[in-house]
């Protein structure tokens, strides 16, 4: 079946730092990816999302790339902000049923 | 307030009693959802609405778990003999049209239930 992968965490990097959390799936056919992110005390809100492989998806200086090849949907950021500390959750939309199926999370924190 | 309102944000039970966990979507929005997060795990699926109908029930973990919609709105999750393996935090979410590609979700900030 359809999953997703990412990595552990927590990442925790300094303010202006560049960023990577790396996220692979499994899916048959040609799936739509996704980031969210889950700001402390807040619900989880669409981060950006790609629907075609190559397809780049971007917001507030985040980037993800759709890699087919590799099966691989990485989210990049050049320069993180205290205020970028927050879970993000991949996510992958394979078309069969209408539901979305997350990877477990990505705590980021960054410090001053 | 135009976002998912969950209630209650947290719930504490005893082994064995029924708990109802309510969910207001957006005004409008055709699709709703609930997945639950226990620690360390993503979010698991658990059921998903379109209108009052549910497609897509599968992700229930057993039969002591129901959902029901009523009016296109209003959502209650229900628990029945609550297990301490149910406690979760239970995310509910809406989106304005049925395919989450199409249109995003909108999530509330979940029910926290506690079970001892």
């Amino acid at each position: 079946g359809n999953s997703v992968t990412q990595m552990e965490g927590p990442v925790t990097l300094s303010e202006e730092a560049f960023l990577t959390i790396n996220c692979t799936y499994t899916a048959t056919g040609y799936p739509s990816l996704f980031w969210y992110v889950q700001y402390p005390g807040e619900g989880l809100q669409l981060l950006l999302k790609a629907t075609k492989a190559d397809d780049k998806g971007s917001n507030k200086g985040f980037e993800a790339t759709y890699r087919k090849e590799t099966t691989s949907f990485h989210l990049e950021k050049g320069s993180v902000q205290v205020s970028d500390s927050a879970v993000y959750f991949c996510a992958l939309y394979g078309g069969a049923t209408n539901k979305l199926i997350f990877g477990t999370g990505t705590l980021l924190a960054v410090q001053p | 307030g135009a976002g998912v309102s969950q209630s209650p944000s947290n719930k504490v039970t005893e082994k064995g009693k029924d708990v109802e966990l309510r969910c207001d979507p957006i005004s409008g929005h055709t699709a709703l959802y609930w997945y639950r997060q226990s620690l360390g795990q993503g979010l698991e699926f658990l059921i998903y609405f379109q209108g009052n109908s549910a497609p897509d029930k599968s992700g229930l973990p057993s039969d002591r778990f129901s959902a029901e919609r009523t009016g296109g709105s209003v959502s209650t999750l229900t628990i029945q003999r609550t297990q301490q393996e149910d406690s979760a935090v239970y995310l509910c979410a809406s989106s304005l049209l049925p395919e989450p590609g199409a249109s995003p979700l909108h999530f509330g900030n979940g029910t926290r239930l506690t079970v001892t």
